[in-house]
């Protein structure tokens, strides 16, 4: 099984519905990270969050929320999809007690919004 | 801010060469530098990590070096093969601490052909 998983894998939705991409990970790590793939524009940073307690805006906040539920869950949501926040979304976590600021990866949630 | 450049966009080479993959990042002032795999419809697989008090990492025939002063990271691959075809990204993390807002360059798409 993966250590970081995340739900729905593939979502298409119409503008202004509410979506929630969710993330789960085995690995004990206390920090988690929701990121957003366009072409040619690389991955962008939305929103971290450094444990239960703690979230912070990244560089592309705008349009997105997210809920940290417990160390494990990080759930990332678009109250009112629009169609350019179709992307490739992934969640992400590091532990900063092992290898200093390594990144581990889920396999991606594509959001089509028409 | 922070800008991450990679070069080339796209690589096609046959089988058995040896390639260099090239980054480049405008602030020097990182913390560290990772480089990740993307296979399609795949999340981020994470290859070397290099610390930014080292000058390389190397992972079976995969080397990364690291020249902060002039802000460049090369990959290399040694004798490469098809299952070598793949986006590679590098990311810098330069927040001086060791979470994980990483910036990202837009990716090199290999390809490696028999």
């Amino acid at each position: 099984d993966a250590d970081v998983t995340q739900t729905p894998r593939n979502r298409i939705t119409k503008t202004g519905k509410r979506i929630m991409l969710e993330c789960s990970q085995t690995k004990g790590h206390d920090r988690m990270y929701w990121y957003r793939q366009d072409p040619g524009l690389g991955l962008r940073l939305i929103y971290y969050s450094f444990d239960v307690k703690d979230i912070n805006k990244g560089e592309i906040s705008d349009g997105y929320s997210v809920s940290r539920q417990a160390q494990a869950k990080f759930s990332l949501s678009l109250e009112s999809a629009i169609p350019n926040q179709t992307a490739l979304y992934f969640c992400a976590t590091s532990d900063p007690g092992q290898v200093h600021g390594e990144l581990f990866f889920g396999e991606g949630s594509r959001l089509t919004v028409l | 801010k922070q800008e991450v450049t990679q070069i080339p966009a796209a690589l096609s080479v046959p089988e058995g060469e040896n390639l260099v993959l090239n980054c480049s990042f405008t602030d020097s002032a990182i913390y560290n530098l990772q480089w990740f795999r993307q296979d399609p419809g795949k999340g981020l697989t994470s290859l070397l990590l290099i610390q930014s008090s080292q000058r390389e990492q190397t992972s079976g025939r995969l080397n990364a070096s690291l020249d902060k002063s002039s802000g460049r990271s090369t990959l290399y691959i040694a004798a490469s093969q098809p299952g070598d075809s793949a986006t590679y990204l590098c990311a810098v993390n330069a927040g001086g601490t060791s979470y994980g807002k990483l910036t990202f360059g837009q990716g090199t798409i290999l390809t490696v052909h028999p």
